[in-house]
Parts: C-alpha cells; sequence; structure tokens
C-alpha cells in the first residue's frame, strides 16, 4: 500500500525567505506526483505536477523535484510571501485496479509571516 | 477497496445538448470533488462538496453546475455542452480532505 508522508507537518518562515517542503512515498510505481495546495476550508489548488519519466517541473516561484528512486519529491517556493500562507500537500498517483488512485501526503501547513 | 463509481465512461455529444455525468460512491463519505482533466496534464478541481446541501467551485472556472442531494451521489450537469467541455472528468470522494481520495474511473466527454 502506498504511503505518502510530508515533513515538516508544519513551518513558519519570515517573509522573502527560500523554503523547501519534502514528501516521501513508499511504492515508486507511480505514474505521476502532484502537489497540491489547500486553504482553511476549501478543496485542492493543483500547483505541480511530475510524470514518472521527469525529474522537475517550474511554475513561477515553485519548483518541484521527482526522484523515484528514493522516493522522495521536494517542493522548493522562493521568496516566500504571506500569500503562500497554506497547507502544501503531496499526492502519488498510481493505477489501482483499474482506476486512478490518488494517495495524499500528511501535508505542510506553511505559515508565511509578514 | 473503493467503490466509486461514474458513468457513462465515455459519451460523445452534439453541441448545445444537455447532459448529466453521474458520480456515486458507496463508502460513505462525506467529502466529494469532481476533477477535470486534459490527457496528460494536471487534475484540476471543478466542484467540490462537503457534504449533503453544500456544493462550492474549485480553482478551475467551469460552467457546469453540481448538486448534493444524498451522500452518495454527486452529479454534473453542463446546460448545453459545447467543444470546449471536451476532456476527461474525474470524480472522487474522501473522509476528509486532507485523507486519502479515491477516484472513479472518469468520463471522457467529446463534444462535436
Amino acid at each position: 500500500k502506498q504511503e505518502v508522508t510530508q515533513i515538516p507537518a508544519a513551518l513558519s518562515v519570515p517573509e522573502g525567505e527560500n523554503l523547501v517542503l519534502n514528501c516521501s512515498f513508499t511504492d515508486s510505481a507511480i505514474y505521476n506526483l502532484q502537489w497540491f495546495r489547500q486553504d482553511p476550508g476549501k478543496g485542492l489548488t493543483s500547483l505541480l505536477l511530475i510524470q514518472s519519466s521527469q525529474r522537475e517541473q517550474t511554475s513561477g516561484r515553485l519548483n518541484a523535484s521527482l526522484d523515484k528512486s528514493s522516493g522522495r519529491s521536494t517542493l522548493y517556493i522562493a521568496a516566500s510571501q504571506p500569500g503562500d500562507s497554506a497547507t502544501y500537500l503531496c499526492a502519488g498517483v498510481m493505477n489501482s485496479g483499474g482506476y486512478q488512485k490518488v494517495t495524499f501526503g500528511t501535508g505542510t501547513k506553511l505559515q508565511v509571516i509578514p | 477497496e473503493a467503490d466509486i463509481y461514474q458513468t457513462p465512461r465515455y459519451l460523445v455529444i452534439g453541441t448545445g445538448k444537455k447532459i448529466t455525468l453521474e458520480c456515486s460512491q458507496t463508502m460513505g463519505h462525506d467529502k466529494m470533488y469532481w476533477y477535470q482533466q486534459d490527457p496528460g496534464m494536471e487534475l484540476h478541481l471543478i466542484h467540490y462538496s462537503y457534504g449533503v446541501n453544500s456544493t462550492e467551485k474549485g480553482d478551475l472556472s467551469s460552467e457546469s453546475t453540481v448538486s448534493r442531494i444524498r451522500t452518495e451521489h454527486f452529479p454534473l450537469t453542463l446546460e448545453s455542452a459545447r467543444p470546449s467541455h471536451t476532456s476527461q472528468y474525474l470524480c472522487a470522494s474522501s473522509e476528509e480532505f486532507r485523507a486519502e481520495a479515491f477516484f472513479g474511473q472518469g468520463t471522457r466527454l467529446t463534444v462535436v
């Protein structure tokens, strides 16, 4: 069974700092890994998706990497802003019994202090 | 394992038609979601629900509407389909927003 873990569980940084969020997964047979953002009481906003054949994806101040062999993904946020405060989730996507099974990580709650 | 079903699996319809995509789950999950996904692209959340009589729009603007009259049922409706609506629509459910999400097999919609 796929297990996805995110460290740290919570992170508080001053505005402008660069930071890295970590995601570990136990089953390397994922066909993509997706990073999401979740604001309180809301659903998930997709940030970046990395296909299993890719190593890295970038979008604006965000950069996500994927190392399937070590079962790790990182999300790098450059020049953090208060608006980045949210919970960040990674999700490993696998085929399971003919349907797409998404296993979400435990999340990292980020607070960016002005 | 997961019991979440979407019907139809494939649908080809003409422009202007009204369609409803069905999604049902038997796990008793309160949280349900609709995602739109073009081939090889990210899942984009278009609607979600906290529970019965609760519906919210997601991060991707969509002309579709949803309803949640029963816990197990979360249909999505397009009043007047257009070619731009051609995509795959995935329904999901979970116990909580951050818990493992179970996805249906999807409906691949083509509007001609």
